[in-house]
Order: C-alpha cells, then structure tokens, then sequence
C-alpha cells in the first residue's frame, strides 16, 4: 500500500485560504469516506481536524473543512492564521482493512 | 483524565526484539479499536499496526510477520511486539485510539532506537 500523495508545502498569507490536497485509489480514499486530516505541530503529538471527510470535531476552528472529489480529499484553512503553521496529514482507510497515511504538508504562513 | 501512555522504548540492537506498552485512562478502553502509528525523525506518519474490539489485528505489509498487536481489556493495555527490528524501524511509536474510523485520542509517544 504506498502512501497518499500530499504537496509537500503550501503556504499562504495571513487571512487567506490554502487548500491540501490528498490522492489516492479507488482501493482507499475514493472508496471510503474515512477520511481524516491531522494536524502536527514540532515535537507534538497528531491532533485530528477533519474525520469523515468533512466532519469537524468539537473544538476545532471552524476555518478548516474538508471534501472529496473521487480518489482525492481536501483540506481548506480558511483565514489563515499563524498558529496553523504545521504539518498536515490525511489518512484513508483501506479495501484491506488497514489504514494508510498521506505523505504530509508543510504549511507555512507568511 | 482521558489519556494514553506510551512506554518500552529504548535502544535495541538490529535484529532485536522490544515491547511496547500502552496504558489507556479514563475512558471505556474495550469499547475502542486502538492503533499504533510511528514517525522517523524529520520523517511523515506511518501507520503501524491496528486491533479491533474483539482484538483482531491488522497490519501493512512493512512490519507483518515481525510486529503483534494485541490488548488486555481487563488491563486497560495495549501492546506491540516488534521482532527482527531494523535500522528502518527506528521512530517515535505512538498509541491512538480509534472512534469511528478516526483517530481521536494520542499518546506522546515513545522512541525506539534501532542501532548496533
């Protein structure tokens, strides 16, 4: 199972909106809507921002959301701020009953 | 307080074997798959290793035949049992929780040093 495609950096001003994306296969992200975003700071554990594709758990800022268009995800950070300077990584599960990884983004506010 | 951690690692010789343990708090830990997921320095995620409720486990192929997962209920304790371990397999091994596909609940994770 090789690992989901990410960018491996975007970046953004202040304020504005950058947009992840995460390719698979029809074996993982296009066949499951299992799809979560993780966000990780330096030295810090993941913490999940999107599950389900576009669920946003409670607490989480309302300036990410996520979407799906066939085998490729998407996380958009609207209004960009300097605390979402990180790494992103999306996660599918499988057709095998495991879960693969995406390669990870660095997103960097300018 | 609801929280997961990590312990076992350590330095271990190439071709060695090392157990990693995972206490689990403050929640119900039979109600939940559980998972680890490890990370080279300066390196992306890489999940490692699964296990249902009813403690089927599920692998990728890079660490089948030298990993087991397993879990203790009655213990609140997960488990990973690495065998003939590589250099490749250095990382910092983290215990997550799964709810509902996604992993909602993180340990700080523990570093294993494969190294002669």
């Amino acid at each position: 199972q090789s690992a989901l495609t990410q960018p491996a950096s975007v970046s953004g001003s202040p304020g504005q909106s950058i947009t992840i994306s995460c390719t698979g296969t029809s074996s993982d992200v296009g066949g499951y809507n299992y799809v979560s975003w993780y966000q990780q700071h330096p030295g810090k554990a993941p913490k999940v921002m999107i599950y389900d594709v576009s669920k946003r758990p409670s607490g989480v800022s309302n300036r990410f959301s996520g979407s799906k268009s066939g085998s490729t995800a998407s996380l958009t950070i609207s209004g960009l701020q300097a605390e979402d300077e990180a790494d992103y990584y999306c996660i599918s599960y499988t057709s095998s009953s495991t879960y693969v990884f995406g390669t990870g983004t660095k997103v960097t506010v300018l | 307080e609801v929280q997961l951690v990590e312990s076992g690692g350590g330095l271990v010789q190439p071709g060695g074997s090392l157990r990693l343990s995972c206490a689990a708090s403050g929640f119900t830990f039979s109600d939940h798959a559980m998972h680890w997921v490890r990370q080279a320095t300066g390196k992306g995620l890489e999940w490692v290793s699964g296990i249902a409720t009813a403690g089927d486990p599920y692998y990728p192929g890079s660490v089948k035949g030298r990993f087991t997962i397993s879990r203790e209920n009655a213990k609140n304790s997960l488990y990973l049992q690495m065998n003939s371990l590589r250099a490749g397999d250095t990382a910092v091994y983290y215990c997550a929780r799964e709810t509902g596909g996604f992993f909602d609940l993180w340990g700080r994770g523990t570093l294993v040093t494969v190294s002669s």
